[in-house]
């Protein structure tokens, strides 16, 4: 059974403060993702990697950034906190083989003050 | 980029009744279409999903149907119950290869079933 796991579900931060979001999946995916989640809104993806060490930019990277330093592992970073960041934020894995279904973790509500 | 659309953003039915939700996507190279369910305060997670060399899927109480010249797709839940209340999300991907599996989603249908 897979499983996607985020580090924290609720998180408050201060405005200009580094933020840190770790993901961690244990099906051995290549590929994970980085979605923030506002009402109206759906899901927007944030960036993505394929590998360790390499990451595409999806569709709203502005203030943010990634690493995957390993495969199983996916951070997302805010370098400096502002209150439009305030979001859910929902990573997710899929693998190369076997099922398109993308796995979702339970996600991080995060709120900056 | 691929671009979906999805209505209503807001749905209420009776139980029993069926509900519908529809999206359309824009570029014709998407292949797979999934429809995820979000209860409140948990994960989405797929419920049906459908390639674009089929026509209509079914399992169960939830069935999907794809129109690939018209370019929508569409989910259709039958005899609704309460606890299919949930948010629903469609999503287009135009697979694993060049788009490594990336979903480019609706932006939800609040579906809510009164007892």
């Amino acid at each position: 059974d897979v499983k996607v796991t985020q580090s924290s579900r609720y998180l408050v931060k201060r405005t200009g403060e580094k933020v840190f979001l770790e993901c961690v999946q244990d099906m051995d995916h290549e590929n994970m993702f980085w979605y923030r989640q506002d009402p109206g809104l759906g899901l927007r993806l944030i960036y993505f990697s394929y590998d360790v060490k390499m990451k595409e930019k999806g569709d709203i990277p502005e203030g943010y950034s990634v690493s995957r330093e390993k495969k199983e592992r996916f951070s997302l970073i805010l370098e400096s906190a502002s209150t439009n960041q305030t979001s859910m934020y929902l990573c997710a894995s899929i693998g190369l083989q076997g099922s398109d279904e993308q796995f979702f973790g339970p996600g991080t509500r995060l709120t900056v003050l | 980029g691929e671009n979906v659309e999805q209505h209503p953003s807001t749905l209420s039915v009776q139980e029993g009744d069926s509900a519908v939700i529809k999206c359309t996507y824009s570029d014709s190279a998407s292949n797979y279409f999934p429809w995820y369910k979000q209860e409140l305060g948990k994960r989405p997670q797929l419920i049906i999903d459908i390639r674009s060399n089929v026509g209509e899927k079914k399992d169960q109480r939830i069935a999907v149907t794809l129109n690939k010249t018209a370019k929508h797709f569409s989910l259709h839940i039958t005899e609704t119950q309460p606890e299919d209340s949930a948010v629903y999300f469609c999503a287009a991907s135009m697979g694993r290869g060049s788009t490594l599996g990336r979903l480019y989603f609706g932006r939800g249908t609040q579906l809510t079933v009164w007892p």
